[in-house]
């Protein structure tokens, strides 16, 4: 089974260019996340989407920061314009959870992760 | 914002000896769970603990939750060199509908053979 598939795996751009971030997530999975990672630290969740919704997006700076899944499958991030405080690790994530559908477990499956660099 | 705090924030180990890592947490949770994350394969999920469980075995890990404290604990039995990795335990918060993870800070494990 294909896992979380992430790309581009590393980008490197200009201060104030734009830049996107692919996320294809595990087959069947309703829940897609989408988390920075700083150097030493943890991740820190920027948006979670329940199918095509986004139910939890307090953490994303939506005046540069913008995110999509359409159908409830593929998600893009973008960041317009990007600043020199941006460069970090984007990780994508994807878990199976729903007290409907019986599923309770939130373990998630991470992709490797887009190394953004910003010069 | 991080709910969990990882302890030690790194721990250097002989191969062999085992490893204690904790994590102290701020809110009620569903359930807990600990990942590792190297270079080489990115975050992956070890083991999870629910609320209402005290204790969870998978293979050399053994975690311990204590509510009643907010914490939790992951220990790895007779390290390995390929243990070698950051550890981080991520909560599933009451409030959020349970499916929102929280990371902590992370513990750095070195395993020197």
């Amino acid at each position: 089974e294909a896992g979380v598939v992430q790309s581009p795996r590393y980008k490197i751009i200009e201060k104030k260019q734009p830049v996107a971030f692919w996320c294809n997530p595990i087959s069947g999975h309703n829940t897609l996340y989408w988390y920075r990672q700083n150097l030493g630290q943890g991740p820190e969740l920027l948006i979670r989407y329940e199918n095509e919704e986004a139910v939890d997006d307090s953490q994303l700076p939506k005046d540069r920061f913008s995110a999509e899944r359409l159908k409830g499958v593929d998600s893009t991030l973008k960041i317009q314009p990007a600043e020199l405080g941006d460069s970090a690790v984007y990780l994508c994530a994807s878990s199976l959870w729903g007290e409907q559908l019986g599923a309770l477990n939130t373990e998630a499956f991470f992709g490797q992760g887009t190394r953004l660099t910003v010069v | 914002s991080q709910q969990g705090e990882e302890d030690p924030q790194a721990l250097s180990i002989q191969e062999g000896e085992n490893a204690t890592m904790n994590c102290s947490y701020k809110t009620s949770i569903n359930n807990l769970q600990w990942y590792r994350q190297n270079s080489g394969r990115g975050l992956v999920h070890l083991i999870l603990i629910r609320s209402n469980e005290r204790e969870k075995h998978s293979g050399r890990l053994r975690v311990t939750l204590d509510t009643s404290k907010k914490s939790s604990s992951l220990l790895i039995t007779a390290s390995r060199a390929a243990d070698t990795a950051s550890y981080f335990c991520a909560t599933a918060r009451k409030g959020s509908g349970y499916s929102t993870l929280t990371f902590g800070k992370g513990t750095m494990l070195l395993v020197s053979p």
